[in-house]
């Protein structure tokens, strides 16, 4: 089973400050997705990264995959309450994905 | 609206039954995933089907079963169950297989009594 693991678990921050979210693994995945999922729904894909080192923009949100594609951040500026939800990354495995254990995020206006 | 739909949303049984879960994929994807939720354990990959074969297996156990239909609908099917079979049901599908982007339902909300 390859694991992520995923800190914080929860964060409750303020309207307009910056987070980071953290996904990490000792396996090395091809490509990994960041998802996120609002209550009573489904996780809807954010991005996907594929190259090591690779930044990704999604207006506030950047997104990396470490250099030995292991783990990968997501950085959001000035948050907003729209950006509460559940943050889970996803490393690709042969046929499926293993999803990690999630950061439950809550933006206070 | 991700094109892919579940049913029931909710559903309320008693330990002991059998339950189906029925998942339509969006249209034109050949693969469906089922991925199972509880509050403790995160997102947890169940089985996963691509134009009606099975392709994948993860931590589904004996008690659950799963097919894919011609028309490319799966439906998972839950037997003996047990107070700790409640959870979020999720089904996924994609274009294809490997592990691409997945496009997730709004889930099937399981409680068992």
């Amino acid at each position: 089973t390859q694991l992520l693991e995923q800190s914080p678990q929860f964060l409750s921050i303020q309207e307009g400050e910056n987070l980071t979210v953290y996904c990490n693994s000792s396996s090395v995945f091809s490509s990994l997705q960041w998802y996120r999922q609002e209550p009573g729904e489904g996780p809807v894909l954010l991005v996907t990264v594929v190259t090591g080192g690779e930044v990704k923009k999604l207006k506030r949100l950047t997104f990396q995959f470490g250099d030995a594609r292991k783990d990968s951040s997501l950085h959001i500026t000035a948050a907003q309450p729209g950006d509460t939800g559940l943050y889970l990354c996803a490393g690709t495995g042969a046929n499926n994905l293993f999803f990690g254990t999630g950061t439950r995020l809550t933006v206070i206006p | 609206d991700s094109g892919v739909t579940q049913t029931p949303k909710h559903l309320i049984t008693a330990t002991g039954q059998r339950v189906t879960l029925r998942c339509s994929p969006r249209s034109g994807d050949l693969s469906v995933y089922w991925y199972q939720q509880s509050l403790d354990q995160g997102l947890q990959f169940l089985i996963q089907y691509y134009n009606g074969e099975e392709r994948a297996k993860g931590n589904i156990l004996e008690r659950f079963s799963a097919q894919q239909f011609p028309d490319l609908h799966s439906e998972l099917n839950l037997s003996s169950l047990e107070l700790g079979d409640s959870a979020l049901y999720f089904c996924a599908s994609s274009v294809d297989s490997g592990a691409q982007p997945q496009h997730f339902g709004d889930g099937t909300r399981l409680s068992i009594l």
